[in-house]
């Protein structure tokens, strides 16, 4: 079957840095979004990955490996209001999205 | 308003009642889809509309129904639910419903629907 692997949630520091990993097994792949969702709001978009390597997008930044099926998303200098769920996205061969459970992230002061 | 905007944003509701939820989008995006966010789950894909035909159903239960008059509304009426049904239901639009890594979704902020 389809599966997406995340931590539930993780905790971290302001000003620090985070990495939220991603684990996907689909049939086929199309790449790989992450979506961040503060309580109460919609999932916004920040991230899409198709091809191996690191995406970089101002503090945050995305990886690929499409050989280990595995992603993650390093989130730097911290700020409170980064405190949100992270959710992930893999794309399969359908182009069907099958997501995680989300992450839920928690900076403390 | 931009974006994509949910009607109601909190929804009570008992389990012989009937109710719609309304999502609207100011994009000009072709596609359209309804999403269920239950805690600690993922996100369960329920209907697709790509230029108001619906392309999708993810095996939904008939006591949810969905309609799509035009490509900037999509509505869910909700008839004789179950306690279960209990989440947050999401809408979603993009430019178009083709298969592509490039067709990114823009959520609404959900409504939030108690079934008692």
């Amino acid at each position: 079957g389809q599966n997406i692997d995340q931590p539930t949630e993780m905790t971290a520091t302001e000003g620090a840095i985070v990495q939220i990993n991603c684990t996907y097994q689909t049939s086929g792949f199309n790449g790989l979004f992450w979506y961040q969702q503060h309580a109460g709001e919609a999932p916004t978009f920040l991230s899409y990955n198709v091809l191996d390597g690191l995406e970089e997008k101002g503090r945050f930044s995305s990886f690929l490996s499409r050989s280990k099926g595995y992603s993650y998303l390093l989130l730097k200098e911290l700020q409170m209001k980064d405190s949100a769920s992270y959710l992930c996205a893999a794309m399969d061969s359908n182009y069907q999205l099958i997501w995680g459970a989300g992450t839920k992230l928690i900076i403390k002061p | 308003e931009t974006g994509v905007t949910q009607t109601p944003r909190h929804l009570v509701m008992g389990m012989t009642n009937k109710k719609s939820l309304k999502c609207e989008q100011h994009l000009g995006h072709n596609a359209m889809y309804w999403y269920k966010q239950s805690a600690k789950k993922p996100l369960e894909l329920m209907f697709v509309y790509n230029f108001k035909e619906q392309t999708e159903n993810n095996s939904v239960p008939s006591r949810f129904s969905p309609e799509c008059p035009n490509s900037s509304h999509l509505f869910l009426h909700l008839h004789t639910l179950q306690p279960e049904d209990s989440a947050l239901y999401l809408c979603a639009s993009s430019p178009t419903g083709d298969a592509s890594g490039a067709n990114v979704l823009t959520f609404g902020a959900g409504s939030r629907l108690t079934v008692l």
